[in-house]
């Protein structure tokens, strides 16, 4: 596709589920990040990719959440035992190479945990 | 840790009028980007700032990167209609993190 694609674009689940968002990169980059956007915030760091290896993984919250990228393309960021603390957009970029640059953003998974 | 404080929080302003918000942070960051955000959509770059003291131009927006690299202003010069929305900064630290911290945004809303 032309852009940064995520899906599901809207997601309810229910406190205490397993969730997981898809995020499909611009085709050839090689570079993908991960932020979490709380109403009223901007966005936060949660985890950066660099082909199939996190570089830097300092901004998930806590071990209920993980990332993979395991053929350095689509990313699936996975969050278990959900709470009503987690409802955010999670926002998706991409980039070839650096964040400051040519990085795009998705349009985000809101994911509302009730 | 690293936080941005950017102001005002929101703007109510009639087409045509200049605009200007800006973003101060208790660190040195190296780099300054400034982002819109439109509902439903996730943040689109406008201006990425790399050098303390540069002023940067896009179109009707120009930003600079302040002399201490703490603090960032971005400028809107003849507002428009679609010039609504919400205006983010962000700063990046070198070191080779790729990791941007934001601003809380700065809410524009643009009267015809």
């Amino acid at each position: 596709g032309a852009g940064v694609s995520q899906t599901p674009s809207n997601k309810v689940t229910e406190k205490g589920k397993y969730v997981e968002l898809r995020c499909d990169p611009i085709s050839g980059h090689t570079a993908l990040y991960w932020y979490r956007q709380s109403l009223g915030q901007g966005p936060e760091f949660l985890i950066y990719f660099q082909g199939t290896g996190a570089a830097d993984d300092s901004g998930l919250p806590n071990d209920r959440f993980f990332a993979v990228r395991p053929e350095g393309s689509v990313s699936t960021l996975k969050i278990q035992r959900t709470e009503r603390g987690d409802s955010a957009v999670y926002l998706c970029a991409s980039s070839y190479l650096h964040m400051n640059t040519e990085a795009f953003f998705g349009q985000g998974t809101r994911l509302t945990v009730v | 840790g690293q936080q941005l404080n950017q102001s005002p929080q929101s703007m109510f302003i009639q087409e045509g009028e200049d605009v200007s918000m800006n973003c101060t942070s208790s660190s040195i960051f190296n780099t300054w980007l400034w982002y819109k955000q439109d509902p439903g959509e996730g943040p689109v770059l406008l201006i990425a700032l790399y050098k303390a003291g540069e002023l940067t131009s896009n179109g009707r927006l120009t930003a600079q990167f302040g002399i201490t690299r703490k603090d960032s202003f971005l400028n809107i010069s003849a507002s428009i209609p679609s010039d609504v929305g919400i205006y983010f900064c962000a700063g990046q630290n070198q070191g080779g993190s790729e990791k941007l911290v934001f601003g809380k945004g700065t809410k524009l809303t643009v009267n015809p």
